[in-house]
């Protein structure tokens, strides 16, 4: 089925471990976004990407590293995990232009850093 | 920078009643403005969106959301809620008007419709 893949769906690491959220999508968007949900806050913008080779920051980059080799991968890393790096996190993919008319998300990660 | 504010962010409605969830925003340049629903361990789903066409957007499941440029508002209704509609729901800002391809969420309102 089209649409944007996350893997793993579930992950507990250790303060100070490293891993690599994987988000692809089979939809030739050319933006991707990555989100972190927390109660009470929403979703909040870590990085996006409007194509291959370009990533900017979103509002919480801190923590996080992302590139964008090939239109259809993303992947987020957390270079030395903290237990504030716990959350639910979601990939979500649209055409450039399709930013006025919606996004399509992934089923999200749920990390927990111990 | 433009941001969206949710009012409430729990509604409890009975089932039948009117639903109303409120969306405020800020922006400098004319938004693009979203509603989406996120049903428990599952992502978000786009259920409307204002694009400039029209004022009053109709979107999925009975739900629609009209644009008031004066009131700075674009808050979410149905007319008749039903246990289905238990979810969380969240109104959305597209910040392409300033050049940054961002896209601010609000905090979310959880919705409890009781029987």
């Amino acid at each position: 089925n089209a649409g944007v893949t996350q893997t793993p769906k579930f992950q507990v690491l250790k303060t100070g471990q490293s891993m690599t959220l994987q988000c692809a999508q089979d939809m030739n968007h050319e933006y991707m976004s990555w989100y972190r949900q927390d109660p009470g806050m929403g979703l909040r913008l870590i990085h996006y990407s409007v194509g291959a080779g370009i990533t900017d920051q979103g509002e919480v980059p801190n923590g996080y590293n992302v590139s964008r080799s090939t239109t259809e991968d993303f992947p987020l890393r957390l270079l030395s995990a903290a237990p504030s790096q716990t959350s639910v996190y979601f990939c979500a993919s649209t055409e450039l232009r399709g930013l006025y008319y919606g996004y399509t998300f992934g089923s999200g990660t749920r990390l927990t850093v111990v | 920078a433009q941001s969206v504010t949710q009012l409430g962010s729990h509604v409890s409605v009975s089932e039948g009643a009117l639903v109303l969830l409120r969306c405020n925003y800020s922006s400098s340049v004319p938004p693009y403005l979203f509603w989406y629903v996120q049903y428990p361990n599952q992502g978000l789903q786009l259920l409307l969106k204002y694009t400039s066409a029209a004022t009053l957007v109709k979107g999925i499941n009975g739900f629609e959301a009209e644009f008031k440029k004066s009131e700075t508002s674009f808050h979410l209704t149905k007319p008749s809620a039903h246990m289905s509609d238990a979810a969380e729901y969240f109104c959305a800002v597209s910040d392409l008007g300033s050049g940054t391809y961002k896209y601010i969420f609000g905090t979310g309102t959880r919705l409890k419709v009781l029987a």
